[in-house]
């Protein structure tokens, strides 16, 4: 079956500090890759996806790149602010699920000034 | 646009009590899903809709009932509710059943039973 698997948080960092959190995925098939975020109180909307390898997906400053070989789909921002502070989701959907989302766990960023 | 409406946004329940979770949403999607979110834990699919009248069973279905009579309304009913059934629970649309479709969540009702 299908899976995703992410880093632990909480990560917690200054502003403007660069930001990684790790993210692979096991899947039967060919998927789209997606990082949704969830601020506090909200509920998730989407940041990024990507729908084939070496499809690299941006939005608000982060980026992540499909990486097949490696079956990764890293978030990165170079500069966070105070204002990203809030749990990022990366997730998969894969051909002939309807649309339906495989999510990891979670990693709660916080950023401090 | 108010998107994806879920209501109420927090209930506590007591075991065995029922309640009924609603769902709207104004973007005339046909794609619906009930998504339940415990701590620590990733989003799990509870239940899911293709259409009208059309609903299928997602990973964690135990326990819930859906109905969908219009393209607008996802009602998520908890018949007999129990303490396992303490989570976020996040109502989610989307436009067609492309993989790379965006899903679109409400804003969650956190639930207690007790």
């Amino acid at each position: 079956g299908n899976s995703v698997t992410q880093m632990e948080g909480p990560v917690t960092l200054s502003e403007e500090a660069f930001l990684t959190i790790n993210c692979t995925y096991t899947a039967t098939g060919y998927p789209s890759l997606f990082w949704y975020v969830q601020y506090p109180g909200e509920g998730l909307q989407l940041l990024l996806k990507a729908t084939k390898a070496d499809d690299k997906g941006s939005n608000k400053g982060f980026e992540a790149t499909y990486r097949k070989e490696t079956t990764s789909f890293h978030l990165e921002k170079g500069s966070v602010q105070v204002s990203d502070s809030a749990v990022y989701f990366c997730a998969l959907s894969d051909i002939g699920t309807a649309s339906k989302l495989t999510f990891g766990t979670g990693t709660r960023l916080q950023v401090t000034l | 646009n108010a998107g994806v409406t879920q209501t109420p946004k927090f209930r506590i329940l007591k075991i065995g009590q029922s309640m009924t979770l609603q769902c709207a949403q104004d973007m005339n999607h046909n794609y619906m899903y009930w998504y339940r979110q415990d701590p620590g834990m990733g989003l799990k699919l509870i239940y899911y809709s293709v259409g009208a009248g059309i609903t299928d069973k997602g990973e964690v279905p135990n326990g819930y009932n859906v109905s969908r009579s219009t393209t607008e309304d996802f009602p998520l009913r908890l018949e007999l509710a129990a303490p396992s059934q303490t989570s976020v629970y996040f109502c989610a649309s989307s436009r067609d059943r492309g993989r790379d479709t965006e899903a679109f969540f409400g804003q969650g009702t956190r639930l207690t039973v007790v």
